[in-house]
């Protein structure tokens, strides 16, 4: 069965960089993409980005445009989403999601990371 | 980019039909038929629930419907059961690969 694990929670001062990964089982990790969407506590989703998982194209969301790097390791079958000068606002919980190829929804969703910003 | 504008709650009593809506412009919600909707319960990762506009993923109860309308989707529970108490969230394709949600709504069961 299809599964994403995602990197345990983490605490992260404000201007630092902190790298989530997001490990795929149970299918054909090339054939699809990946998305990355994060929630601030009592705030709604947000997208990110996306990676495509054969070739390693990236599309950001303009609010993190210079601050995000997607980037995948199929050998591993593993995605990383990296985001830099971190600052409070930052604070939330990231999530992967799979869109498999020809389709514009998440099927499948990894448990999420619980990212802390504060000095 | 801008969120999707979705009601911050509704309500109903058990049994009853709900319908959330997610307005938002040609660029997105009304310029493809690629709007899906997601439940999420309280520390819970999201679940797909509804899928290109009216489509029910295998699992999710028929109660659960879509549709849309020009730039507004809609969401409706019918026969509101306890469990249905959760957020949705609307998300809408906005080409290039990119993805735009609404501020999601939070589903009160009476």
């Amino acid at each position: 069965q299809v599964q994403l694990v995602q990197s345990g929670a983490e605490v992260k001062k404000p201007g630092a960089s902190v790298k989530v990964s997001c490990k795929a089982s149970g299918y054909t990790f090339t054939n699809d993409y990946m998305h990355w969407v994060r929630q601030a506590p009592g705030q709604g989703l947000e997208w990110m980005g996306v990676i495509k998982l054969s070739g390693g194209t990236t599309t950001y969301a303009q609010n993190f445009q210079g601050r995000v790097t997607m980037t995948r390791d199929t050998s591993t079958s593993t995605v990383y989403m990296e985001l830099s000068s971190l600052r409070s606002e930052d604070t939330a919980v990231y999530y992967c999601a799979r869109v498999t190829a020809d389709t514009y929804y998440y099927d499948y969703w990894g448990q999420g990371t619980l990212v802390t910003v504060s000095s | 980019q801008s969120a999707l504008t979705q009601p911050r709650s509704v309500s109903g009593s058990p049994g009853q039909s709900v319908t959330i809506s997610c307005t938002g412009t040609s660029s997105d919600v009304g310029g493809y038929n690629y709007v899906s909707w997601y439940q999420q319960h309280p520390g819970k990762a999201p679940k797909l629930m509804i899928y290109d506009v009216n489509k029910r993923p295998s699992g999710v109860p028929d109660r659960f419907s879509g549709s849309k309308s020009g730039n507004t989707a809609s969401l409706t529970i019918s026969g509101l059961q306890a469990e249905d108490e959760a957020d949705y969230y609307c998300c809408s394709y906005a080409g290039n690969y990119i993805r735009v949600f609404g501020g999601g709504t939070k589903l009160t069961v009476l």
